[in-house]
């Protein structure tokens, strides 16, 4: 069974950082791209940023281009999203997703980790 | 990157059939036949429901089905239940390698 767990959420200042972790158990990990996706609370879903299996291939959303890095470690199962300078807007639940094999769509996704950005 | 635009909300009788539309430009929707569709109910992750357009993964009911024309992909419920009530988001993948989301539709069963 697939199964994507994301942590390292919570509360944090202004222009202050947080890494979040997914780590990923019941598939070949290294061959899988995987996504991070946002949710703000009570609004709709927005893509933030994937990274190849590889972990050399990398693609970012404007809105966190040049503030979030995405990295991964296959020896772990894990995918990170170092987030910096981050925003009030940058609030809300961030999944971590498995894009399909070959495709071009996410096929599961994890429960959330909650990021709050807030003084 | 703007997301794509979907009505905020749809609403049908049991055993009707609604659609959900999904606009965007010449660099997403336009570009690719890479549409896909996504089901969340509340306080859980999102569920694909089409991809590629019209494919269906396996387990989806043969009562939703996905089409595109232009710069606009479509989501049809058939046969309207009770358990289809909740939130669907359209998505699409990019020129620019980057993937986006729709705004989201509200389907109500009335």
């Amino acid at each position: 069974e697939v199964q994507l767990v994301e942590s390292g959420g919570g509360l944090v200042q202004p222009g202050g950082s947080l890494r979040l972790s997914c780590a990923a158990s019941g598939f070949t990990f290294s061959s899988y791209w995987i996504h991070w996706v946002r949710q703000t609370p009570g609004k709709g879903l927005v893509w933030v940023s994937r990274i190849k299996g590889d972990g050399i291939n990398t693609n970012y959303a404007d809105s966190v281009k040049g503030r979030f890095t995405i990295s991964r470690d296959n020896a772990k199962n894990t995918v990170y999203l170092q987030m910096n300078s981050l925003r009030a807007e940058d609030t809300a639940v961030y999944y971590c997703a498995r894009g399909a094999y070959g495709l071009y769509y996410i096929d599961s996704w994890g429960q959330g980790t909650l990021v709050t950005v807030s003084s | 990157q703007f997301a794509l635009t979907q009505p905020a909300s749809v609403s049908g009788s049991p055993g009707q059939s609604i659609t959900i539309s999904c606009s965007g430009t010449s660099s997403d929707v336009g570009a690719y036949n890479y549409v896909s569709w996504y089901q969340q109910h509340p306080g859980k992750a999102p569920k694909v429901m089409i991809y590629d357009v019209s494919n269906r993964p396996s387990g989806v009911s043969n009562r939703f089905s996905g089409s595109k024309s232009g710069h606009t992909a479509s989501l049809t419920i058939s046969g309207l239940q009770a358990e289809d009530e909740t939130d669907y988001y359209c998505s699409s993948y990019t020129t620019s390698s980057t993937y986006v989301f729709g705004t989201g539709t509200k389907v109500t069963v009335l």
